[in-house]
């Protein structure tokens, strides 16, 4: 099992560009989240689904939207990328439903807005 | 919401040494405190948790401590190796949808040989 995956793992983007983050896992978890990682802040939830076809916002949800594609997949969205959203992003899931309480993390990826 | 806050942001200790952490939550209906361990360029993983109705648990060098009365948990590494040093994390969360963690903003321990 290759657990989560992110792709990509870096990314240079220009103010104003968009783009996708992509995030799968295999593990059959109904949850999923996007985290944000900066320097002195821990990690901080931007965005989470509780199941297929679900979502809500976390801590940190502006400038960001997402997608549930499918019980796989979770994906994350700068519309207009600005230099505040450069930061680690981290995608994670978890059997919550089902009384797991464990997250399991992706490698990150690593995003600078210039 | 919930607010989570750990200390100390840095730690040196050497070889063989214990380590303690401690972080403080605000909501007193979390019931789940988990640990996680990050190394450098890698997504956090777990390395211990604790449940609200449950005082202390331990996991071989690892253990985690719980006071709900005064609402902090306290993390305790024994015999430090060099292998153990990376970034921490505390977190907390209560029952309810997909239970959102709420994190400390993390320790850099430093084991040194």
């Amino acid at each position: 099992n290759a657990g989560v995956t992110q792709t990509p793992k870096f990314q240079v983007l220009k103010t104003g560009q968009s783009m996708t983050l992509q995030c799968a896992q295999d593990m059959n978890h109904n949850s999923m989240y996007w985290y944000r990682q900066d320097p002195g802040m821990g990690l901080r939830l931007i965005y989470y689904s509780a199941s297929e076809g679900t979502t809500d916002k976390g801590e940190v949800p502006n400038g960001y939207n997402v997608s549930r594609l499918n019980k796989r997949e979770f994906s994350l969205r700068l519309e207009s990328a600005a230099p505040s959203q450069t930061s680690v992003y981290f995608c994670a899931s978890s059997a919550a439903d089902a009384g797991g309480y464990e997250q399991f993390f992706g490698p990150g990826t690593r995003l600078t807005v210039l | 919401g919930e607010n989570v806050e750990q200390h100390p942001s840095t730690l040196s200790v050497q070889e063989g040494d214990s380590a303690v952490i401690k972080c403080t939550y605000s909501d007193s209906a979390s019931n789940y405190f988990p640990w996680y361990k990050q190394e450098l360029g890698k997504g956090p993983q777990l390395i211990i948790d604790i449940r609200s109705n449950v005082g202390e648990k331990k996991d071989q060098r690892i253990a985690v401590t719980l006071n709900k009365t005064a609402k902090h948990f306290s993390l305790h590494i024994t015999e430090t190796q060099p292998e153990d040093s990376a970034v921490y994390f505390c977190a907390a969360t209560r029952s309810g949808s997909a239970r959102q963690l709420t994190f400390g903003s993390g320790t850099q321990l430093t084991v040194l040989p």
